[in-house]
């Protein structure tokens, strides 16, 4: 079955970066996008960027752009999301998702990780 | 950007009873929109897609209509385990962005 593995919670001062992974089996990781999202204590999803199966390029939100670094390791069937001078803006809850497409072009998310909460305190 | 505004921001209803959410897009987006449930502690899940394609294994009570501009996510028959909150999300182009989200509460 289709499973997306998210790594462990991080704490991280303001300034630091951190660099979450997304191991998943199931499928044939090369033909589906992975999608990152992002949700902040009481607030809603907000979409950070994805990595396209067709070109394997990034395609970030233009708010985290310069910060954002979205990459994959085909050999291992993960996708990793590292993002950097964190501020207490980016405590969040943090998912990776993989990335459909319906019958007519509808990208949609179809299988989800369990999320990792990175917190940033000082 | 596409702004999505979803509504109501809770909803309190009865098990049995049929529930409707409602998400309306800034600008026309025909059919590009999807909405998950979300569980506390839960990896979200995708109900429907494309606007009305009902997502493998999930239950027939769940339903999706809607093109344009003006989206409707329905429950036929609410069950307890549809204590969540649920997000519409359009992904007609980039940013793509989600709506505020219903909290959903079984009286």
């Amino acid at each position: 079955q289709v499973q997306l593995v998210q790594s462990g919670a991080e704490v991280k001062k303001p300034g630091a970066s951190v660099k979450v992974s997304c191991k998943t089996s199931g499928f044939t990781f090369s033909r589906f996008g992975i999608t990152w999202v992002r949700q902040a204590p009481g607030q809603s999803l907000e979409w950070m960027g994805w990595i396209s199966p067709y070109n394997g390029k990034p395609n970030y939100a233009q708010k985290l752009q310069g910060r954002v670094t979205m990459t994959t390791d085909t050999s291992t069937s993960t996708a990793y999301m590292e993002l950097t001078s964190l501020g207490s803006d980016d405590t969040a809850l943090y998912y990776c998702a993989r990335s459909s497409f319906g019958s007519g072009g509808q990208l949609y998310f179809d299988y989800w990780g369990q999320g990792t909460l990175v917190t940033v305190s000082s | 950007d596409i702004q999505m505004t979803q509504s109501p921001s809770s909803l309190s209803a009865s098990v049995g009873d049929r529930v409707t959410i409602t998400c309306r897009a800034s600008q026309s987006i025909s059919t590009y929109v999807n909405w998950y449930q979300v569980k506390p502690g839960r990896a979200p899940k995708v109900l429907i897609y494309a606007a009305s394609s009902l997502h493998s294994g999930v239950p027939s009570r769940f339903g999706g209509s809607g093109s344009g501009t003006d989206f409707t996510l329905t429950i036929s028959s609410l069950q307890p385990d549809d204590l969540a909150t649920y997000y519409c999300h359009q992904s007609y182009s980039t940013p793509y962005s989600f709506g505020q989200g219903t909290k959903l509460e079984i009286k």
